[in-house]
């Protein structure tokens, strides 16, 4: 069974802290990682994806993958109260024999207090 | 902007009613995938689609049906719906990921369904 971990929290950081969000995934084969953010009640949306080892920098979020330790991690620099919300990592898998699914993992709720 | 819509946001059914959930994309995806999210479970897969007319199952199939007439359009069907079918639903959609990459999936806003 493949799968996805992740710390489902809460993780609470003061404002303007930095926020280290930790997955570690199963299946050494996959090649592309991705993280959603979910706000309550509403559907995940993408903010970042990775495909390469090493850090990949999208404004304050910052990417970083490991492939040889199966770990990607995601850091929310200068965490801003709008941050709140639970994050999801997901690795491309096969499925079947198919490709383009993906696994998620059950999220981080990430909380930013003022 | 891709857009993925669904039917309804809420949803109220009785224990043995049929249901249909409809999703409808409009960027021409190839890919399209029914979730539900429950509190701890996270998301989790229930069937999915590469193409018009072909349906796999996910991790929970039991208990529904899908349908995919049109490339757009991919609908969920609860056959006879129990309450341990109450959930989120959230429908998604892709480009074909050949070499694994840029497999995002982008999401509708859900569909709450509560079966009483």
């Amino acid at each position: 069974q493949k799968e996805v971990e992740q710390n489902s929290g809460p993780l609470s950081v003061p404002e303007g802290a930095i926020a280290s969000l930790n997955c570690t995934y199963s299946d050494r084969g996959s090649q592309s990682f991705f993280w959603y953010r979910q706000y309550s009640g509403k559907s995940p949306e993408l903010i970042m994806f990775i495909y390469s080892n090493g850090d990949k920098e999208d404004g304050r979020f910052t990417a970083q993958l490991n492939k040889a330790s199966q770990y990607v991690s995601l850091l929310i620099r200068d965490s801003q109260p709008s941050d709140s919300a639970t994050y999801l990592c997901a690795v491309n898998s096969y499925y079947g024999g198919s490709q383009g699914n993906l696994i998620f993992g059950k999220g981080t709720k990430l909380s930013v207090k003022p | 902007d891709v857009k993925v819509t669904q039917s309804s946001r809420y949803l109220v059914k009785r224990t043995g009613e049929k249901v249909f959930l409809e999703c409808v994309q409009d960027m021409d995806h190839e890919n399209m995938f029914w979730y539900r999210q429950d509190p701890g479970l996270g998301l989790r897969l229930i069937y999915f689609s590469y193409d018009v007319k072909m349906k796999e199952k996910g991790d929970i199939p039991e208990g529904y049906s899908v349908s995919r007439e049109k490339k757009e359009r991919f609908s969920l069907i609860l056959e006879s719906a129990s309450t341990n079918q109450t959930s989120m639903y959230l429908c998604a959609s892709s480009v074909p990921s050949g070499g694994f990459l840029y497999n995002e999936q982008f999401f509708g806003p859900g569909t709450r369904l509560t079966v009483l």
